[in-house]
């Protein structure tokens, strides 16, 4: 079975200073991907940055990047020069290339201090 | 392109009802996926259709099941609601089966008094 952890429930970052959300992840498929999804008040579920695992780059998406460790298992996402507009729900996701299933943690509340 | 649509967007029932919701995917999108999101349990997936056919499903009993049409609208239907039923049902559309990204519908929120 698969797995996402998402262990930090709330996080706080100041305008325009930099935010890392940690995500672990546990799987036996070799063939997997990794989203970071943000969900803001209005509940929609937007796209924020994507890797596939068998690229060793890590994404980058303007101020949104990925630290992705293979053998640990890890995917972080950082928000450099955080805007009021960030302020949301962000969720780790994991797929397999077996199937579109997406395995989601639990997320964390991200705010943003003027 | 216009995005995900679900219809309707918001709905009460009342216990043992049944209720059909309704997913239309982004344009030349075939893959339609639903995930019901709760605050006790997150975001569980529930099934993907592909072509008119359900190719996989979540641990979720016979009440929910759902279908998908020619032009691969898809619905789903939970019958004999249950409170626990409450929930932001999500649809999400991706171009084929293996791999594509999903991008998300606004969610349709049912209540279930």
């Amino acid at each position: 079975a698969q797995t996402v952890t998402q262990s930090q429930p709330e996080m706080s970052v100041q305008e325009a200073e930099t935010v890392t959300l940690s995500c672990t992840y546990d799987t036996s498929e070799s063939d997997y991907y990794l989203f970071w999804y943000k969900q803001p008040p209005s509940r929609q579920m937007i796209l924020v940055i994507r890797q596939e695992a068998y690229k060793q780059q890590n994404a980058t998406e303007n101020r949104f990047s990925v630290n992705f460790q293979k053998a640990a298992k890890s995917f972080s996402l950082k928000i450099s020069d955080s805007q009021l507009g960030d302020a949301a729900m962000y969720f780790c996701a994991l797929g397999d290339g077996a199937n579109s299933k997406l395995t989601f943690g639990k997320g964390i509340t991200l705010s943003v201090r003027p | 392109k216009a995005g995900v649509t679900q219809t309707p967007r918001y709905l009460i029932k009342t216990r043992g009802q049944q209720v059909t919701l309704s997913c239309s995917p982004i344009s030349g999108h075939r893959s339609v996926s639903w995930y019901q999101q709760t605050p006790g349990q997150g975001l569980q997936f529930l099934f993907e259709y592909f072509s008119e056919t359900q190719r996989n499903k979540g641990n979720f009993p016979g009440r929910f099941s759902g279908r998908q049409f020619s032009n691969s609208r898809s619905e789903m239907n939970v019958s004999t609601l249950e409170l626990g039923d409450s929930a932001l049902y999500l649809c999400a559309s991706s171009l084929v089966r293996d791999w594509e990204t999903q991008y998300f519908g606004p969610g349709t929120r049912l209540l279930v008094l």
